[in-house]
This record gives C-alpha cells, sequence and structure tokens, in this order.
C-alpha cells in the first residue's frame, strides 16, 4: 500500500470553527490531491499540489485553502466551517499525468 | 454538469458469474481512463485502467473494455467472488497542464451473493 497517512480520521466540530486536515506521505510523489465524497457524486476535487508551494483549486474550493510547505505534507483547511462540509475527505497522491493515484484512508469530518 | 456517470447505483450477482459495471462520458478530450474500488471505512483502491489508444486491457479477473466512439468503457468482473463486494468508481482524465486531475463518476455497489 502507498504510505499515505491522514489525520485525524475522525472529527466533530461546530459551525464557525477552522477545521485543518493533515495528508502525510512517504512516496515521495510530486502530485497530492484533496477529495470529498458524498452520496450521489462520487469524489469530487477540492485542491491540489503539484510540487512545494504550487497549488490550484478543483471543481469544489470555495470555501476550502491548502498548504503544501514540504513535499510530504499537504494541508486542507476550512477557515470557518459550515453543515454543508460534513462529508469524507480523501487524500491521494500520483507520479502525474496518466498514473493511478493512491488513496488514504479517509478523514470523516461532521459540522454540527 | 457530470462529465463521468455511472447511471446504475447498485449491482447484485451470483458468485461465479460475470459482473459488468457500466460508466459513460461526455468530454472527448479524455485520455486515460481507471476503476477503483472502495471497501466502507477505506480508501479507494486502484484496481485498473485504459489508455485512449486501446480498446481493451486485462488483469486477471478484470477486464476493461473502452468504446471511444460511444463514449462509454465497462468492467468485467469474472469469475465474480464474495470478496468484491463493494463500491466501484471510474473516473477519467486528460493530458491538460500534466496535472493528472481525475474526474470520477457517483459510483456503482456491487453486492455478489454466494
Amino acid at each position: 500500500d502507498a504510505g499515505i497517512t491522514q489525520s485525524p480520521r475522525h472529527k466533530v466540530t461546530e459551525t464557525g470553527t477552522p477545521v485543518t486536515l493533515r495528508c502525510h506521505q512517504t512516496e515521495n510523489h510530486r502530485y497530492m490531491y484533496w477529495y470529498r465524497q458524498d452520496p450521489g457524486h462520487g469524489l469530487r476535487l477540492i485542491h491540489y499540489s503539484y510540487g512545494v508551494k504550487d497549488t490550484d483549486k478543483g471543481e469544489v474550493s470555495d470555501g476550502y485553502s491548502v498548504s503544501r510547505s514540504k513535499t510530504e505534507d499537504f494541508l486542507l483547511t476550512l477557515e470557518s466551517a459550515t453543515s454543508s462540509q460534513t462529508s469524507v475527505y480523501f487524500c491521494a497522491i500520483s507520479t502525474g499525468q496518466r498514473q493511478p493515484q493512491h488513496f488514504g484512508d479517509g478523514t470523516r469530518l461532521s459540522i454540527l | 454538469d457530470q462529465q463521468v456517470k455511472q447511471n446504475s447505483p447498485s449491482l447484485s450477482v451470483q458468485e461465479g458469474r460475470i459482473s459488468i459495471l457500466n460508466c459513460d462520458y461526455t468530454n472527448s478530450m479524455f485520455d486515460y481512463f481507471l476503476w477503483y474500488k472502495k471497501y466502507p471505512a477505506e480508501g479507494p483502491t486502484f484496481l485498473i485502467s485504459i489508455s485512449s489508444i486501446k480498446d481493451k486491457n486485462e488483469d486477471g479477473r478484470f477486464t476493461v473494455f473502452l468504446n471511444k466512439s460511444a463514449k462509454h468503457l465497462s468492467l468485467h468482473i469474472v469469475p465474480s467472488q464474495p470478496g468484491d463486494s463493494a463500491v466501484y468508481f471510474c473516473a477519467a482524465s486528460f493530458a491538460s497542464g500534466n496535472t493528472g486531475k481525475l474526474i470520477f463518476g457517483q459510483g456503482t455497489t456491487l453486492q455478489v451473493k454466494p
């Protein structure tokens, strides 16, 4: 299995609080991605990174920010959490174009 | 606008029979397609992929077929086993900025009955 660790695995928080999810990889892959999975929508890309300090938006980026200061870590931040951001969040890594992405086990986030 | 669609939310088959999961796409620029399997409380696991220059790719019990003219791909599992029971996602990407971004379908839940 690809060395991807997501933390925390579960989190419950209140509306309006900041939340940061961490993705850590030991594979030294260049590309890292954050997705959310919701019923009826599959996985939707939030943000991705193509190198240290190089990030870009995905299809559902509103309300989220990311940072990548080291190759191995990719952080997803919800500045002010809303109930619509209750979801399961997955991090993925890959070596690039036309290569499969490998996923972490997810973070289940509940915002009350 | 859903560019990748899996129109069957669920599929049930008998152990030993063939499972066929389908996926349709709308963007003709897609040139790389993948299938993932997902068990509850785990991340998706890569199964098999196919490039648009091919129409078939096999890996053991899993075969993916690509019909570019119909913008359709399918995953065949033969023979199906109870351990194959999971949610299956198809995904697609195209060469744009070399980012490797994937667009996923909604998923199909496969149940293989013993």
